[in-house]
């Protein structure tokens, strides 16, 4: 059985950082392009960042480039995002998902169950 | 950047009835890469329909998706109590991958 889980959400203070992480089990974890997503009340779901199953290429949003780094572990099945200089705005529920297939592009039919993260003083 | 545009906001229907939920691109989606999703509160999304009109393993016929190029429709027929939930569309061809507002089916 796939399954994703998140971890690593909290309270943070404006311009800190926090780090991610999606433990992943059930799928052979190199082959696949993985996501991170965030929902907020009032701006749904936005795509956060992709990296390929090597860790060698990745793509960012804009509102986070600079600031976010994806990065993967495929000895521990397991990916993170690294998040720096946070502001209110990267205030969402931060979900990691995985496609259909091993495809570039794909859909995403496996998510995690999602954490919080919270930046406010 | 695709801009998806879903309407309408809220469709109040009742169990067994029929529900139409629109999304509108800014531009056109290539090789109609174009899916939907289903979330309920507490939950995270769930695919539903990909590639415009493929539904995905396990999604009971009653869903169907259609549309090509920049419009683009989910339907699902006679409604049933689990189907109440918000909907979003979402192109997955080119970067940044977006999402729509969301559509969000309640009882009437």
């Amino acid at each position: 059985e796939v399954q994703l889980v998140e971890s690593g959400g909290t309270l943070v203070q404006p311009g800190g950082s926090l780090r991610l992480s999606c433990a992943t089990s059930g799928f052979t974890f190199s082959s696949y392009w993985l996501h991170w997503v965030r929902q907020t009340p009032g701006k749904g779901l936005v795509w956060v960042s992709r990296i390929n199953g090597d860790g060698s290429s990745t793509n960012y949003a804009d509102s986070v480039k600079g600031r976010f780094t994806i990065s993967r572990d495929n000895a521990k099945n397991t990916l993170y995002l690294q998040m720096n200089s946070l502001r209110a705005e990267d205030t969402a529920v931060y979900y990691c998902a995985r496609g259909v297939t091993v495809a570039t592009i794909t859909p995403w039919n496996y998510w995690g169950q999602g954490t919080l993260v919270t930046v406010s003083s | 950047e695709i801009v998806l545009t879903q309407s309408p906001g809220t469709l109040s229907l009742s169990p067994g009835e029929r529900a139409t939920l629109s999304c509108r691109a800014s531009q056109t989606i290539s090789s109609n890469y174009l899916a939907w999703y289903q979330q309920k509160p507490g939950q995270a999304p769930r695919l539903l329909i990909y590639g415009a009109s493929n539904r995905a393993t396990g999604i009971p016929d009653r869903f169907s998706g259609s549309g090509s190029g920049t419009d683009f429709t989910l339907t699902i027929t006679r409604l049933q109590p689990e189907d109440f939930a918000v909907y979003y569309c979402q192109q997955y061809g080119s970067s940044p991958w977006t999402f729509g507002q969301g559509t969000k089916v309640q009882i009437k």
